[in-house]
């Protein structure tokens, strides 16, 4: 069985840019979470999908951020337009149910705005 | 508001030493406690979940226990390899549905 995977592992753009990053979750993980670690920081939640709807998005810093899940697949969370302190490791994490079931988390992607 | 606090934040041991990592919590409403490893540029690999109402959770040399009460957590590893070089989260799940962690121990094993 295929892991959380998240494209792409690295991306540097300048201030200003747009990018997005992508995550497939687990086949069959309804709950797919958004996660960023900025530097020195403990990493922070950022959202909550169940299914393609978004459940929680308390942690979303700014309307810089947005995130989707189209047809509750793989999502995407676009910044638009980046700034330095957006710099950080976001994680995905996706899991079969809601509450007491374990988190599986994709490798990150390594955002540097520069 | 929950808040994770992870002692000691790095820790560097000779091989073959048992260790403790403690992890401690301040609000006790939580669904379960989750322990990860992070590799250096790596992902997060979720090595052991307790649930509220266990008080320890065991995978071959590593053993987690829960106090919910008291607000703390230990990973204990036995008998630690070089290949355990790792930062170790702890993280918590509170009554909604978000993990909440804490900020790690950066753990290095020297044969």
């Amino acid at each position: 069985e295929a892991g959380v995977t998240q494209f792409p592992s690295h991306s540097v753009i300048e201030k200003g840019q747009t990018v997005t990053l992508r995550c497939d979750p687990i086949s069959g993980h309804d709950n797919l979470y958004w996660y960023r670690r900025v530097m020195g920081k403990e990493i922070k939640f950022l959202l909550h999908f169940v299914k393609e709807s978004k459940q929680d998005e308390s942690g979303m810093p700014n309307n810089r951020f947005l995130a989707e899940r189209t047809g509750g697949t793989y999502s995407t969370l676009k910044v638009q337009p980046a700034e330095l302190e957006d710099s950080g490791v976001y994680f995905c994490a996706s899991s079969r149910s809601r509450g007491s079931t374990e988190a599986f988390f994709g490798q990150g992607t390594r955002l540097t705005v520069v | 508001k929950q808040e994770v606090t992870q002692i000691p934040a790095a820790l560097s041991v000779p091989e073959g030493e048992n260790l403790v990592l403690n992890c401690s919590f301040t609000d006790s409403a939580i669904y379960n406690l989750q322990w990860f490893r992070q590799d250096p540029g790596k992902g997060l690999t979720s090595l052991l979940l307790i649930q509220s109402s266990q008080r320890e959770q065991t995978s071959g040399r590593l053993n987690a226990s829960l106090d919910k009460s008291s607000g703390r957590s230990t990973l204990y590893i036995a008998a630690s390899q070089p290949g355990d070089s790792a930062t170790y989260l702890c993280a918590v799940r509170p009554e909604v549905d978000k993990l909440i962690f804490g900020t790690g121990t950066r753990l290095q094993v020297f044969p």
